[in-house]
């Protein structure tokens, strides 16, 4: 069975500082890494994702991630936090396994709340 | 804005009424998935079309059943409600390919009481 596990339900990181969000998975076939961010009463905002290439991925606020294989990881990293990222960030993945794939769904983790404190 | 639209954003309403939640996925987009957000289950995948048809199911229940229109909006039905299943509902839409961004909308949240 597919799965993505997001470890820290919650991070708690001081503005300035470097922030990362962690995030683990577990797919047969390729996987396609995907990181979203919801803000309070808001819908998922898709911030960055990986299919195939370099390992280190940007996107949208400064937001990037890194892809390692090995680990079966796919963190969320930004080198300077600010107040106005903190929300609720979710980790997901498309898997080439799937049926029907190239229309696969994705796979959720259970989110981690991301506070930053001023 | 990401293109994806869903009516109606708020609802409440009685156990044992029915609903529809209404998307419209963004221009192009063929494919439509619907997902349940609690605050128990997190993000629980329910149903996938494509192009009218049905391609994936998740965790939906019975009670709820979905349809993808020749114009390709999509209805979410939910019958006969319980209290728990209350919860933000996501739509979201996609074109085929691994690679391409599934864009999900603001969502609908339904409140049973």
């Amino acid at each position: 069975a597919q799965s993505v596990a997001q470890p820290e339900d919650q991070v708690n990181v001081a503005e300035g500082n470097p922030l990362t969000v962690k995030c683990t998975y577990s797919v047969s076939g390729n996987p396609y890494l995907f990181w979203y961010v919801q803000y309070p009463n808001r819908g998922l905002q898709f911030l960055l994702k990986y299919i195939t290439g370099d390992n280190l991925v940007k996107g949208s606020y400064g937001f990037e991630a890194e892809f390692n294989k090995s680990q079966t990881s796919f963190h969320l990293k930004k080198p300077s936090a600010l107040v106005s990222d903190s929300a609720l960030y979710f980790c997901a993945v498309r898997t080439s396994a799937d049926r029907g794939s190239t229309l696969g769904r994705l796979y959720f983790g259970r989110g981690t709340q991301l506070t930053v404190w001023p | 804005d990401s293109g994806v639209t869903q009516t109606p954003k708020h609802l409440i309403t009685a156990t044992g009424q029915r609903v529809t939640l209404r998307c419209s996925p963004r221009s192009g987009d063929l494919s439509v998935y619907w997902y349940q957000q609690s605050l128990d289950q997190g993000l629980q995948f329910l149903i996938q079309y494509y192009n009218g048809e049905e391609r994936a199911k998740g965790n939906i229940l019975e009670r709820f059943s979905a349809q993808q229109f020749p114009d390709l909006h999509s209805e979410l039905n939910l019958s006969s409600l319980e209290l728990g299943d209350s919860a933000l509902y996501f739509c979201a839409s996609s074109v085929v390919g691994f690679g391409n961004t599934i864009y999900f909308g603001e969502g609908s949240w339904l409140t049973v009481v």
